[in-house]
């Protein structure tokens, strides 16, 4: 099974500031035929069901603001929010869909310090 | 505007079965993909398992954690996608999602989410 980890486990950003979350998988996610690497974003708001935010790693999802960025390549890669709003207090995880069994990162809440 | 919206969780005795459901609206259900997903009190998402279009056979697939123990079924003609449990265990208990595949097997639309409580 791919391993996917996330740094840190929680994050405590100003309005307005940067917030990066990492996450690193235990083998690589690029698919060679495509280049494309099977990689996506969520967001998990309290009490709600996930939300797709990015995927190809670094596609945004429809109606996602443009402050939502992913980025990174093969086993490594970031979600970055450019400028911290308070409606993105959430749990943010990665998932591969390189191959089965999918699997998330452990997840990163993200709250206004 | 698809929506998902799962039905049929509650309190079971372990050992017991239990039914899912995941009604969708709109006309398209039968285009896509489905999988079902779960997350345990305070934890993380867990992948449950898929099941494929018409177009691809309807196969599914499914994590160790579930195999020989759940099932994911669907019926076009009501657009419901099922997860069957049985021989359920304490460690079953979570919030159950289901949620539609993109193009690939990310997940672009999710339900809201039924909670299943394994408890003697």
């Amino acid at each position: 099974d791919i391993v996917m980890t996330q740094s840190p486990d929680a994050l405590a950003v100003s309005l307005g500031e940067r917030a990066t979350i990492n996450c690193k998988s235990s083998q690589s996610v690029l698919y060679s035929s495509n280049n494309e690497n099977y990689l996506a974003w969520y967001q998990q708001k309290p009490g709600q069901s996930p939300k797709l935010l990015i995927y190809w790693a670094s596609t945004r999802e429809s109606g996602v603001p443009d402050r939502f960025s992913g980025s990174g390549s093969g086993t490594d890669f970031t979600l970055t929010i450019s400028s911290l709003q308070a409606e993105d207090v959430a749990v943010y995880y990665c998932q591969q869909y390189y191959n089965t069994p999918y699997t998330f990162g452990q997840g990163t809440k993200l709250e206004i310090k | 505007e698809v929506q998902l919206v799962e039905s049929g969780g509650g309190l079971v005795k372990p050992g017991r079965a239990l039914r899912l459901s995941c009604t969708a609206s709109g006309s398209t259900f039968g285009d896509y993909a489905m999988s079902w997903f779960r997350q345990a009190p305070g934890k993380g998402l867990e992948w449950i398992g898929f099941i494929t279009n018409k177009n691809y056979g309807g196969t599914t697939e499914y994590a160790a954690s579930v195999k020989g123990r759940f099932t994911i079924s669907r019926d076009d003609s009501k657009s419901i996608s099922y997860l069957q449990m049985i021989s359920l265990k304490t460690e079953d208990t979570a919030v159950y999602y289901c949620a539609k595949a993109g193009l690939r097997w990310y997940f672009d639309l999710w339900g809201r989410g039924t909670l299943v409580t394994v408890s003697s």
